[in-house]
């Protein structure tokens, strides 16, 4: 089953407008990362958030994490054209059998209109 | 080669063939991923391997096996393909694990 749930499934702006795609999680994590896909392209690493740590920005991009509440939200603020792709938030586990593997949610489909 | 690459870009197969998917990093990465993405289930992971000469299952193993004979290579092995494998297959690979992952352009595989 899926670790991450992602809300929303689809989401549509304007160019300009901010987006803010949230994850929820089940279970304790070590870190949890973003990552963004191109329509029939490989995903590519945008953040990567520690448990310990509650906010961390990356140019455009701003990711909080909440672990009372096991949520995440990515920022992009100004969005553009460009930034039309699906966004995935994936979770990263402490140790024993899980270490070092993701669980994907099944992403936010992001349209940015120019 | 840059990155990571995986080969073939698609593939059409019949059922019941064997299939092995290629992929292989130059980033001398220890950890390597095999996942599958299908259409509102996202990624699911298949197989791992945390380090050469080890590997593990994911959450969907059943019909693959992968080895990892060195650090660079991770081939993903369809024994005898079925119509649900189906899919579009993602590798990927990380310095260790729980880092960031990088992912190759995909294979998209058609069992018919």
């Amino acid at each position: 089953s899926q670790q991450g749930e992602e809300d929303p499934q689809a989401l549509s702006i304007q160019e300009g407008e901010n987006a803010t795609m949230n994850c929820s999680y089940k279970t304790s994590i070590n870190n949890l990362q973003w990552y963004r896909q191109n329509s029939g392209r490989g995903l590519v690493h945008l953040i990567l958030i520690r448990s310990n740590e509650r906010e961390k920005h990356s140019g455009r991009l701003r990711v909080t994490l909440d672990t009372s509440k096991k949520s995440s939200s990515l920022l992009i603020t100004a969005s553009r054209a460009a930034d039309t792709a699906s966004y995935f938030c994936a979770t990263g586990f402490a140790g024993g059998t899980s270490y070092g593997k993701l669980t994907f949610g099944q992403g936010t489909i992001l349209t940015v209109h120019p | 080669i840059a990155g990571i690459t995986q080969a073939p870009t698609s593939q059409i197969l019949a059922a019941g063939r064997r299939m092995t998917l290629r992929c292989t990093q130059d980033m001398r990465h220890n950890a390597m991923y095999w996942y599958r993405q299908d259409l509102g289930l996202g990624l699911r992971l298949i197989h791992y391997s945390n380090t050469a000469g080890t590997t593990g299952k994911g959450e969907v193993p059943d019909g693959y096996s992968v080895s990892r004979a060195n650090t660079d290579d991770f081939p993903l092995t369809l024994a005898s393909a079925v119509p649900s494998q189906t899919s579009v297959y993602f590798c990927a690979s990380s310095e260790r694990g729980n880092n960031e992952q990088f992912f190759g352009p995909g294979t998209r595989l058609t069992v018919l």
